[in-house]
């Protein structure tokens, strides 16, 4: 069966650091794959899609960028963090029809 | 994608039936229902998707009205464990994966199930 994986759980960052969050997918090839970010109180809102290796979507302008070096491993980073960088990141994979299979996040706050 | 309509939030009794309603009045013909749901500190979970057909899996049903416009998820008998926010969404049929397969979650439906 499929596993996604996502580390670390929690993040608390000063403003200005870097930032770099690993997402992996086991028992599937190919997936799509996702990052999204949940501010406190708010809604899912999709950052990044990945289709395949190197092939990286981004749906907003911000602060963030997302890479894809193997099938199966997607990394969110950040150059140097704003306090708007704060909430819970979530990394998904794509099912056949669309359905999406979600990680446990990482709740990362920024100080 | 069309537009889905869900009641902000309601409440049911722990043991009893939640119907969750969703409108979604301009689906076309080559769209699908999903549902997810969204525990509190967790990331989503797929729940059921259907087309015109009702479908019924270990988790939910979905009942599509005959027209389409309106669709019910119901938890037959919910439990504590079942408070959440309930996502409605209509996304095209199909697996185009160069187009990504992006899902939009919208407000939801906040459901609290009391004891």
């Amino acid at each position: 069966s499929q596993t996604i994986h996502q580390w670390p759980a929690t993040l608390v960052q000063p403003v200005g650091s870097p930032l770099s969050l690993e997402c992996t997918v086991e028992g599937t090839s190919n997936p799509n794959l996702y990052w999204y970010r949940q501010a406190a109180g708010r809604g899912l809102q999709l950052l990044f899609y990945s289709v395949g290796i190197g092939q990286i979507s981004s749906e907003v302008p911000q602060n963030l960028s997302a890479s894809r070096p193997q099938d199966r491993q997607f990394i969110l980073s950040s150059k140097k963090l704003l306090l708007s960088d704060s909430g819970f990141y979530l990394c998904a994979w794509g099912g056949q029809l669309y359905e999406q299979y979600f990680g446990p996040g990482t709740r990362l706050t920024v100080t | 994608d069309a537009k889905t309509t869900q009641p902000p939030s309601m409440d049911c009794a722990e043991g009893r039936a939640a119907n969750l309603p969703c409108n979604h009045s301009t689906i076309s013909g080559n769209e699908y229902v999903y549902w997810y749901r969204q525990i509190h500190s967790q990331g989503p979970q797929y729940i059921i998707h259907g087309l015109k057909n009702n479908e019924t899996n270990e988790m939910a049903s979905l009942i599509i009205t005959e027209d389409r416009k309106s669709s019910t998820l119901i938890l037959p008998h919910a439990t504590l464990r079942d408070t959440a926010v309930y996502y409605c969404i209509v996304r095209v049929a199909g697996m185009i994966k160069a187009a990504g397969n992006k899902l939009t979650f919208g407000g939801g439906t906040r459901v609290l199930v009391k004891p």
